[in-house]
């Protein structure tokens, strides 16, 4: 049974748009949600987390936002770039223990 | 900076072969994984190890073993290589128990590429 859901797995937008990935997840007890990041032929990298005692993390021009009620957090990228093209997975952790990963969602750039 | 180093970046094995992923983490940390990626099913989990010696299965372990034998080191093997193993691998880390490990997640290797023909 999937804890970490991504829906819409592509998603094309213009440059300088904005582009959010949304995900929901199951199990009430996760308190870090993670968002990673993952080039073609490369491993994932660390994006940007957040801790569930908070609703919103901002690094640059990526911002996380969670909804502890509905389950649900998004990743919002503004303005998106061409090297934002990638496959961007969520992933929600209890305490220090295996993360819990969605389906990702292949994110389009178009210059 | 955590490095997570896997010995290939492209394999082609044959159909029967026993296959042999290296992974190798130069930070100490307890946890290390094996995932494979494929287009629509995201990451799953093969196998993990909390410590030298132990092992745990993930999600889908059948067809793979795994070995560690030294912290640092946690070897994938396919036992008799099948072109349904064709897929990215993924090894990660992480160090139990510490905010880096809370905030950052895992740290992953770049990965191998296994053709099964």
């Amino acid at each position: 049974d999937q804890q970490v859901k991504q829906n819409s797995p592509s998603l094309s937008v213009q440059e300088g748009r904005i582009s959010i990935l949304n995900c929901d997840y199951t199990n009430s007890m996760f308190d870090y949600f993670l968002w990673y990041k993952k080039y073609p032929a490369e491993g994932p990298t660390f994006l940007i987390s957040i801790s569930s005692i908070k609703d919103k993390n901002e690094d640059g021009r990526f911002t996380v936002f969670l909804n502890k009620s509905a389950k649900h957090l998004s990743l919002h990228i503004v303005p998106s770039q061409p090297g934002d093209s990638a496959v961007y997975f969520c992933a929600a952790s209890v305490g220090n223990n295996r993360l819990a990963f969605g389906k990702g969602n292949q994110v389009v750039v178009i210059p | 900076d955590v490095k997570v180093t896997q010995s290939s970046r492209y394999l082609v094995k044959r159909t029967g072969e026993k296959v042999f992923l290296e992974c190798v983490q130069d930070m100490d940390h307890e946890n290390m994984f094996w995932y494979r990626q494929d287009p629509g099913l995201g990451l799953r989990l093969i196998y993990f190890s909390y410590d030298v010696k132990m092992k745990e299965k993930g999600d889908i372990p059948e067809g793979y073993s795994v070995s560690r034998e030294k912290k640092e080191r946690f070897s994938l093997i396919l036992e008799s290589a099948s072109t349904n193993q064709t897929s990215m691998y993924l090894c990660a880390s992480t160090l139990v128990g510490s905010l880096q490990g809370l905030y950052y997640g895992y740290t992953f290797g770049s990965g191998t590429r296994l053709t099964v023909v």
